[in-house]
């Protein structure tokens, strides 16, 4: 059973425009959210994280947005540039600080900005 | 800083061989972890370092995967036999404290 779940396998966006891209968790007790960004044949980095006692996170042209009610965060990357190309993986945990070995990761969404 | 370095990048083997990978951490990060992914999947955990005892380990394959940390520093994973399911790319990542995870580029296994 999958507690955190990337629906769109896939998203193509414009260059300059926004991209959004979206992540689903089943598990309550999650309370740290993390996104990551993945290059081929390179391993993931750490893109930006949003703990659950706020509702956006911003770091330059990304922003997470956190929905607790319906467990649901998204990414939004604006404006969209042809370097953000890459899989996304939504990352979530249960406890904020300390080791963040046992984060839960979604399948990814891959996005493609279109020059 | 220099990355987390991990080697070889690709193995080729067959099943029921055994194969091991190894992991160097960033210089001071007492945290190292092994993640599993498997094509279209996103990374599992599979086995957790804090120095060189392990914190957790409860995905781990016991009876083929297996792992060590000597010195809390350098890491190896090994899988003694394989099956055609354990093709995936292993990941190695370290971490300070309460950082974020920095992942090696990994290495790609092909069991045949």
């Amino acid at each position: 059973d999958q507690q955190v779940k990337q629906n769109s396998p896939s998203l193509s966006v414009q260059e300059g425009r926004i991209s959004i891209l979206n992540c689903d968790y089943t598990n309550s007790m999650f309370d740290y959210f993390l996104w990551y960004k993945k290059y081929p044949a390179e391993g993931p980095t750490f893109l930006i994280s949003i703990s659950s006692i706020k509702d956006k996170n911003e770091d330059g042209r990304f922003t997470v947005f956190l929905n607790k009610s319906a467990k649901h965060l998204s990414l939004h990357i604006v404006p969209s540039q042809p370097g953000d190309s890459a899989v996304y993986f939504c990352a979530a945990k249960e406890s904020y600080g300390g080791s963040q070995g046992n984060l839960i990761f979604g399948k990814g969404t891959k996005l493609s900005v279109k020059p | 800083e220099a990355g987390v370095a991990q080697s070889p990048r690709y193995k080729i083997i067959e099943k029921r061989q055994s194969v091991a990978f190894w992991c160097n951490p960033i210089s001071g990060h007492a945290t190292l972890y092994w993640y599993q992914q498997i094509l279209g999947q996103g990374p599992k955990l599979l086995i957790q370092f804090q120095n060189n005892g392990v914190v957790d380990d409860s995905q781990l394959p016991k009876d083929r995967f297996s792992a060590e940390r000597l010195k809390g520093v350098d890491s190896t994973l090994k899988i003694q036999p394989a099956k055609l399911e354990d093709s995936a790319v292993y990941l190695c990542a370290s971490s300070f404290i309460s950082s974020p995870l920095h992942f090696g580029n990994g290495t790609r296994l092909t069991v045949t």
